[in-house]
């Protein structure tokens, strides 16, 4: 089955304990992304990767981390986490880095930070 | 810059009555625009694209959105509202000169009642 796969699914964790989200796509798709969703604010870019080496920044990559070395995973790393970045977290991978669409989302990560 | 504005927070209809849920864009080149849509505990899933070409855009589940121009709107539609389309609906656009960047608004709670 075609599909992104995020883990972990639900982490509680305490401010400044490191921690690797990981993302896995089966679609042999050239791009990826990860995103935030917060209530009011919608879905917030943090990174994204055109393709295998090649990551570029978002809308909010501080204080996250990430890296591209194989093509089908695209872990999200946050190296000192705080309570601001308690969120639900969504990756998402595409065939296309042209066009991007449609993006295939993950299942999703609630991350909450004491 | 790129941003994409959704006015209104929710969207009340009565099942059976057109649907219609707004966005509107700012880019500064030819812009790539989305829809997404997020069921209630589930993952976001791709409804349809505007790249290039006609103006009305047919995507899945029914929904069609119409692009415009001149008041840079990208307004999805469904004739005919159904209960199972109560969820929260997301636009999103890709600035024609920003490939991988892309933004989301904050999305319209879309609620359908028998």
């Amino acid at each position: 089955e075609a599909q992104v796969t995020q883990n972990p699914r639900y982490l509680i964790t305490v401010t400044g304990k490191k921690l690797t989200v990981t993302c896995s796509q089966n679609m042999n798709h050239e791009y990826m992304s990860w995103y935030r969703q917060d209530p009011g604010l919608g879905l917030r870019q943090i990174y994204y990767s055109m393709n295998v080496e090649v990551t570029d920044k978002g809308d909010v990559p501080e204080g996250y981390k990430v890296s591209r070395k194989e093509k089908r995973n695209f872990p999200l790393i946050l190296e000192s986490p705080s309570p601001n970045q308690t969120s639900l977290y969504f990756c998402a991978s595409s065939l296309s880095p042209v066009d991007l669409g449609p993006q295939y989302f993950g299942p999703g990560t609630r991350l909450l930070v004491l | 810059a790129q941003s994409v504005a959704q006015p209104e927070d929710q969207v009340n209809v009565a099942e059976g009555n057109p649907l219609t849920v707004k966005c509107t864009y700012s880019v500064s080149g030819n812009p790539y625009l989305f829809w997404y849509v997020q069921y209630p505990n589930r993952g976001l899933q791709f409804l349809l694209k505007y790249i290039t070409g006609d103006n009305l855009v047919k995507g899945s589940y029914g929904f069609e959105a119409e692009f415009n121009k001149s008041q840079t709107s990208f307004h999805l539609k469904k004739p005919s509202a159904l209960v199972s389309d109560s969820a929260l609906y997301f636009c999103a656009v890709r600035d024609g000169g920003s490939w991988g960047k892309l933004q989301f608004g904050a999305g319209t709670q879309v609620v359908v009642t028998p």
